[in-house]
């Protein structure tokens, strides 16, 4: 979608390492979304952010960190990555409350490979 | 807290059969809920909903929804489905009250043979 973008859409890393990936938007909106998806187990939140500075965990945040300084980005960091980290990430946004009456516009996608 | 639950992870079908793609979701308290499409190496993309009023909802492409409150149910219906329907379809449920994300399923992947 042109109101959201995803970098890098490809990265590999080895274990241990450090790896950010940014999020995006220029439609103004105040929630944004990290998900990552995995075969079996659809897409599970890992953070969300309600305004800057404003972040939540979601159902699987361990050893994932976000920071949102400005309205229009939302980073994901990974501190040390693992192989279990291995996936595709998500990012959305939301712009009239978290309920998604309007629906969440999502990124292309970050596949993010942990050797 | 809300779960949603697919029961089928890959559905086959030929094409112009109809399908029915399934969705039981959990929650004390009431409920929006969701159907997204997801095409090969793309983001998720919006289906259909269902906020209140009328139980069945449709999509412009085909696609209808029933919520069944009873059932605690939103199945996904296509009366004949074509090569291009081939997707990974996910179900997702949000709070109406306070609710700040939504919650999806495992997914159901939708594969057409011709």
């Amino acid at each position: 979608d042109a109101g959201i973008t995803q970098s890098p859409r490809h990265k590999v890393t080895e274990t241990g390492t450090p790896v950010t990936l940014r999020c995006h938007q220029t439609e103004n909106h105040r929630y944004m979304y990290w998900y990552r998806q995995d075969p079996g187990h659809g897409l599970r939140l890992i953070h969300y952010s309600y305004g800057v500075k404003d972040t939540d965990k979601g159902e699987v945040s361990d050893g994932y960190s976000v920071s949102r300084s400005k309205t229009e980005d939302f980073l994901l960091t990974l501190e040390s990555a693992t192989s279990s980290q291995t996936s595709v990430y998500f990012c959305a946004i939301s712009g009239n409350g978290g309920q998604g009456i309007y629906g969440y516009t999502f990124g292309s996608g970050t596949r993010l490979t942990v050797v | 807290a809300q779960s949603v639950t697919q029961l089928d992870s890959q559905v086959p079908v030929f094409e112009e059969a109809p399908v029915e793609l399934r969705c039981n979701y959990s929650s004390s308290v009431s409920v929006y809920l969701f159907w997204y499409v997801q095409y090969p190496n793309q983001g998720l993309q919006l289906l259909l909903k269902y906020l209140s009023g009328s139980t069945l909802v449709k999509s412009i492409n085909g696609f209808e929804a029933e919520f069944n409150k009873s059932q605690t149910s939103f199945h996904l219906r296509k009366p004949s489905v074509h090569i291009s329907d081939t997707a990974e379809y996910f179900c997702a449920v949000s709070v109406t009250q306070g609710a700040q994300k939504l919650v999806f399923g495992q997914g159901t992947r939708l594969t057409i043979n011709p």
